[in-house]
């Protein structure tokens, strides 16, 4: 049962336009989310959160969007950049049973960034 | 600062054998997680360490077991290799458990059973 799903398992963009990500998920004791990158032969790299209490949460060119309602999440990149191609990883944890860093993941999107 | 390590970075080894990898948190963080990352799957989570104790376990069955020093440094044996192991074995650290905090990933060892 895959709570946490990334749709598109690719995704090509032109650099300088915006890059959407897509995340769903059905688990609604989620509390928190998280979005990761991931170059080939290194391991995930943290780049931008939401907690569940927020709808939006912006850090420079990256802003995660959050609608609890829909069980949907998306990551906008603007404007795209040639390194920003990479795989990119959702994630989501829920604390419901006690304190835990176990995160659930998405199984990617590879985003190919044109120059 | 330096980040999370994990020894070896690649491993070859036979169906039935068994093998242990090895995680280095970062200084100071005393979570340590564990995922297994296959083509088409994601990360799939292992196991969490906080303080020596384990303090979550995922779907996977008892031939996967780690444990946590307390020195915060972390390992996980894998016994009855089978082919499906295969995989990227991936450590991610933390100061705490269950915050905002955000955890760092080690590159992973890659494992491949023959």
């Amino acid at each position: 049962d895959q709570q946490v799903k990334q749709n598109s398992p690719s995704l090509s963009v032109q650099e300088g336009r915006i890059s959407i990500l897509n995340c769903d998920y059905t688990n609604s004791m989620f509390d928190y989310f998280l979005w990761y990158k991931k170059y080939p032969a290194e391991g995930p790299t943290f780049l931008i959160s939401i907690s569940s209490i927020k709808d939006k949460n912006e850090d420079g060119r990256f802003t995660v969007f959050l609608n609890k309602s829909a069980k949907h999440l998306s990551l906008h990149i603007v404007p795209s950049q040639p390194g920003d191609s990479a795989v990119y990883f959702c994630a989501a944890r829920s604390n419901y049973g006690g304190a835990t860093n176990k995160l659930i993941f998405g199984t990617g999107t590879l985003l190919a960034v044109q120059p | 600062k330096a980040g999370v390590t994990q020894t070896p970075r690649y491993l070859i080894k036979t169906r039935g054998q068994q093998v242990t990898l090895s995680c280095s948190p970062i200084s100071g963080h005393r979570s340590v997680s564990w995922y297994q990352q296959t083509p088409g799957q994601g990360l799939q989570f292992l196991f969490e360490y906080f303080s020596e104790t384990q303090r979550n376990k995922g779907n996977f069955p008892g031939r996967f077991s780690g444990r946590q020093f307390s020195n915060s440094r972390s390992e996980m044996n894998v016994s009855t290799l089978e082919l499906g192991d295969s995989a990227l074995y991936l450590c991610a650290s933390s100061l705490g458990t269950g915050g905002i905090g955000e955890q760092y990933f080690g590159p992973g060892t890659r494992l491949t059973v023959t």
